[in-house]
């Protein structure tokens, strides 16, 4: 069975720019959520969609936003970037039924650098 | 809101001693709780789970935690450390159906030689 995958694994922009990161989960996961990994800030969630539904957001601003499509893959978009966007962006999937909960497994992550 | 705590950033220990990675939780529903695993420059990986089945969890290479809901604890053991457990640990709690996991800072266990 194939893990997830994230891609592209290394990413440089300028600040300003924008940029898309795209997460295919395993196969039959209809869960996607999107974590920031910072030195400073640690593990942070993003946001979760459920079959095509955001279904939970954390706490960043709305330069941050993502889809999910009817495959149950996933993107991730950041506009005008700003240098504190630099971190790695992991995804994780799950079954997650509603009512449960389930292990999520995680992909490679995208270093996103800022620059 | 639900908060996890770990104790100590970085712990090192020798190889062949015990390892113990303390976390404690805040939450105010029944938590499910994970322990996950990080290696350099790559993902997550899940170590162990507890979701209210048996207080002790066992996971894979050897590691086990005990959910101690008295002292609101979930703390990480291993026997006998191994080069190979160095890493970055991180302990986490989600709620029921929603899929964010809320994580701790993380601890940098070392394993000297």
């Amino acid at each position: 069975k194939a893990g997830v995958t994230q891609t592209p694994r290394y990413l440089i922009k300028t600040r300003g720019q924008q940029v898309t990161l795209s997460c295919s989960p395993i196969s039959g996961h209809r869960s996607v959520s999107w974590y920031q990994q910072t030195p400073g800030q640690g593990l942070q969630f993003l946001f979760e969609y459920f079959s095509e539904t955001q279904r939970n957001k954390g706490n960043f601003p709305g330069r941050f936003s993502g889809r999910q499509f009817s495959n149950s893959r996933s993107e991730m978009n950041v506009s005008t970037l700003e240098l504190g966007d630099s971190a790695l962006y992991l995804c994780a999937s799950s079954f997650n039924p509603l009512g449960g909960q389930t292990e999520a497994f995680f992909g490679q992550g995208t270093r996103l650098t800022v620059v | 809101a639900q908060s996890v705590t770990q104790l100590g950033s970085h712990v090192s220990v020798s190889e062949g001693a015990l390892v113990l990675l303390r976390c404690n939780y805040s939450s105010s529903v029944p938590p499910y709780l994970f322990w996950y695993v990080q290696y350099p420059n790559q993902g997550l990986q899940l170590l162990l789970k507890y979701t209210s089945a048996a207080t002790l969890v066992k996971g894979i290479n050897g590691f086990e935690a005990e959910f101690k809901k008295s002292e609101t604890s979930f703390h990480l053991t291993k026997p006998s450390a191994h080069m190979s457990d160095a890493a970055e640990y991180f302990c986490a709690v989600s709620r029921g159906s929603q899929g964010n996991l809320i994580f701790g800072k993380g601890t940098k266990l070392s394993v000297k030689p």
